[in-house]
């Protein structure tokens, strides 16, 4: 257990539906990532946030739209996904931009 | 735009010292390199950070030359639960960070 939390574990969506991914995190850190994980692909670096304000947008599409209501919660809402957006999604947490605290990830598949 | 590169993969035994490289060159000057481990289904794990010379934990060492255009991971004494893949992480010189693609360790018995 890192001390983040991510919901749902899995996820199956159609290319119309509109669904939200959850990260959760009380170790009182400050900054909150959005990763995305495709097989035999590095780790790519979606979205961050330093608290609460969006730092970096790394040219993702929009039909990825991320929230920070509060330190502690991060949401990625998904609309209109496409198949190959079909990937592991993880959420991290760091407390100094260096050592970073993963969530276990939200597996999504999109039909 | 930082280039990292590291092997794909890497076998090994039960009980053997395993070094993993990553080459990595136009990185930020004043930043730590930190390497992370995965397992299948889950989240990346932080392993060791450093930003030159030696540095050792509990688990593993990280060796960084002078240049800081490489990073070795040092596993001592491997068992059958370090079968795993390893990322190394690194800013550029931008404050960007970039990733490895990983290196898939496979330690046999």
């Amino acid at each position: 257990e890192t001390g983040v939390t991510q919901t749902p574990r899995h996820l199956v969506m159609g290319m119309t539906n509109k669904k939200s991914l959850k990260c959760e995190q009380h170790l009182g850190h400050n900054a909150m990532y959005w990763y995305k994980q495709s097989a035999k692909k590095p780790l790519e670096l979606m979205f961050v946030y330093n608290f609460k304000e969006q730092t970096e947008n790394n040219s993702v599409p929009s039909r990825f739209s991320p929230e920070c209501p509060n330190s502690s919660h991060l949401f990625l809402h998904l609309h209109t996904l496409q198949p190959e957006d079909s990937a592991l999604y993880l959420c991290a947490s760091s407390p100094d931009w260096i050592k970073q605290f993963f969530g276990p990830g939200t597996r999504l598949t999109v039909l | 735009l930082a280039k990292i590169t590291q092997p794909i993969s890497m076998d090994s035994y039960e009980g053997q010292e395993v070094n993993i490289t990553c080459s990595h060159n136009n990185i930020a000057t004043n930043d730590y390199i930190t390497w992370y481990q995965q397992f299948p289904s889950q989240g990346p794990r932080f392993i060791i950070q450093g930003y030159k010379t030696k540095v050792t934990n509990e688990v593993a060492s990280l060796f960084i030359p002078a240049d800081r255009k490489s990073s070795t991971l040092s596993l001592p004494r491997v068992s059958l639960s370090d079968t795993a893949v390893y990322y190394c992480l690194v800013f550029d010189s931008n404050y960007q960070l970039i990733w490895g693609a990983g290196t898939k360790l496979i330690i046999k018995p």
